[in-house]
């Protein structure tokens, strides 16, 4: 079974507007860490947010939140404001500390942000 | 203070060829991840070391790839013989493997073209 799920390959928002970025996971162990990722064109991959299975509220770092949804295993990404230099690839990785604090990615969802 | 460093950044080999990757972690990180990311595509696990234990090789796609870390820091990527199937951005991270809100740094990746 897939550890991360993003079920959107492509995503459009008029710019100056929010979106939703959707992650769902699949994990049996009671502590892990969420992450997002954002990755321009020019390569580098780039931190954006963590949300840790105990946090009682959403991370939130700037215009950026994670809309944590634990019963349902679920880690969406809001991006509020959207800013055409938000147009990325957009990834979203969990890791266990059961197996070794390895990293899951899922497959990523090309936002494109239109002016 | 300095990143995830890389090299080279550009690699064109021959079909058949061996090539070494390198890459210089974070001063400090006990854990290192190579990925493999195709064009378009999301990142694919190759291997994790973590500390002084065993790594993780269950992502290395073939006896082709190996990699070794000296003094818990540089590591070395290695394809023997490597294929057109192996051309693709080899990235590399580094993460305080002590806790698991500890967000992976990537380095600028090492693009590799086997002709």
């Amino acid at each position: 079974a897939q550890k991360i799920t993003q079920t959107q390959p492509g995503m459009f928002v008029q710019e100056k507007e929010a979106v939703t970025l959707d992650c769902t996971y699949d994990t049996s162990d009671p502590s892990y860490g969420l992450f997002w990722y954002k990755q321009p064109s020019s390569g580098e991959m780039i931190f954006l947010i963590y949300q840790g299975s105990y946090d009682q509220q959403n991370a939130t770092e700037g215009r950026y939140s994670l809309n944590f949804q634990k019963a349902r295993k679920s880690a969406n990404l809001v991006i509020s404001a959207s800013q055409l230099g938000d147009s990325a690839m957009y990834f979203c990785a969990m890791r266990e500390i059961g197996t070794g604090n390895q990293f899951y990615f899922g497959t990523g969802t090309s936002l494109t942000v239109i002016p | 203070g300095a990143g995830v460093s890389q090299s080279p950044s550009n690699k064109v080999t021959e079909k058949g060829k061996d090539v070494e990757l390198r890459c210089d972690p974070i001063s400090g990180h006990t854990a290192l991840y190579w990925y493999r990311q195709s064009l378009g595509q999301g990142l694919e696990f190759l291997i994790y070391f973590q500390g002084n234990s065993a790594p993780d090789k269950s992502g290395l796609p073939s006896d082709r790839f190996s990699a070794e870390r000296t003094g818990g820091s540089v590591s070395t990527l290695t394809i023997q013989r490597t294929q057109q199937e192996d051309s693709a951005v080899y990235l590399c991270a580094s993460s305080l493997e002590s806790r698991v809100s500890g967000e992976q740094y990537f380095g600028p990746g090492t693009r590799l073209t086997v002709t």
